[in-house]
């Protein structure tokens, strides 16, 4: 059964703090790995990773993912209190658009 | 960008009636788009793949004469929820992957938050 898993659940750090969010996943004919920030209401897209080893990279956000460890990071350096939110990975299969959601991870920055 | 849109965004019933939810796409055509729902602190399920002019796709433990899903439309799929439960109430997402695209990029809407009394 396909399956994407997140590390940590929840993380609470400090404004300024650097973090790192894990996803890993075993899925049937990889196509591609997202990731998403949500707050209040929908997801909004971040990231699609399709190629191992080349570093995505917005702003203080940048992720990577490694094709043969099944894993992907998202990093956030300088984190604001903005940052706050749940950070969701997802992976799409070959011959499929859909979407299979990891657990999420509920990030918190406090001033 | 592309954007998705969800009527109504808050919805309270009471338990025993139905309510429809609406996904747009406003700027795009989609061909497919997904339902969602969302538990209070948990990530997203899928619901049910919805393909223009032809029947949804359910996931597994879904029931399909409970989630009525509709794709009249390239622009338009409606998720009706059937006597409604309060078990029923969660946060209902769509999301439309526009026409032509290969690959990845979902946009998705708003949600609605659903609230069965």
């Amino acid at each position: 059964e396909d399956k994407v898993v997140q590390s940590p659940l929840s993380l609470v750090v400090h404004e300024g703090d650097t973090v790192t969010l894990n996803c890993s996943y075993e899925v049937t004919n990889f196509r591609s790995l997202l990731w998403y920030k949500q707050e209040k209401k929908a997801p909004t897209f971040l990231f699609m990773l399709t190629s191992s080893g080349i570093e995505k990279k917005s702003g203080r956000l940048s992720s990577i993912l490694d094709k043969k460890e099944l894993f992907s990071i998202l990093n956030i350096t300088a984190t604001q209190t903005g940052d706050s939110a749940i950070y969701l990975c997802a992976v799409e299969p070959y011959n499929t658009d859909k979407l299979i959601f990891g657990t999420g991870t509920r990030l918190q920055v406090f001033p | 960008g592309a954007v998705v849109s969800q009527h109504p965004s808050r919805v309270i019933c009471k338990s025993g009636t139905s309510v429809k939810i609406e996904c747009r796409s406003l700027d795009f055509q989609a061909t497919t788009m997904f339902w969602y729902r969302q538990f209070p602190k948990q990530s997203l399920m899928l619901m049910a793949t919805s393909n223009e002019g032809s029947k949804a796709t359910y996931e597994q433990g879904v029931e399909k004469d409970k989630f009525l899903i509709n794709h009249a439309s390239l622009t338009l799929s409606t998720l009706t929820v059937t006597s409604a439960h309060p078990e029923d109430s969660s946060f209902y997402i769509c999301s439309a992957l526009p026409k032509g695209t290969g690959q990845g990029e979902q946009y998705f809407g708003p949600g609605t938050r659903l609230t069965v009394t």
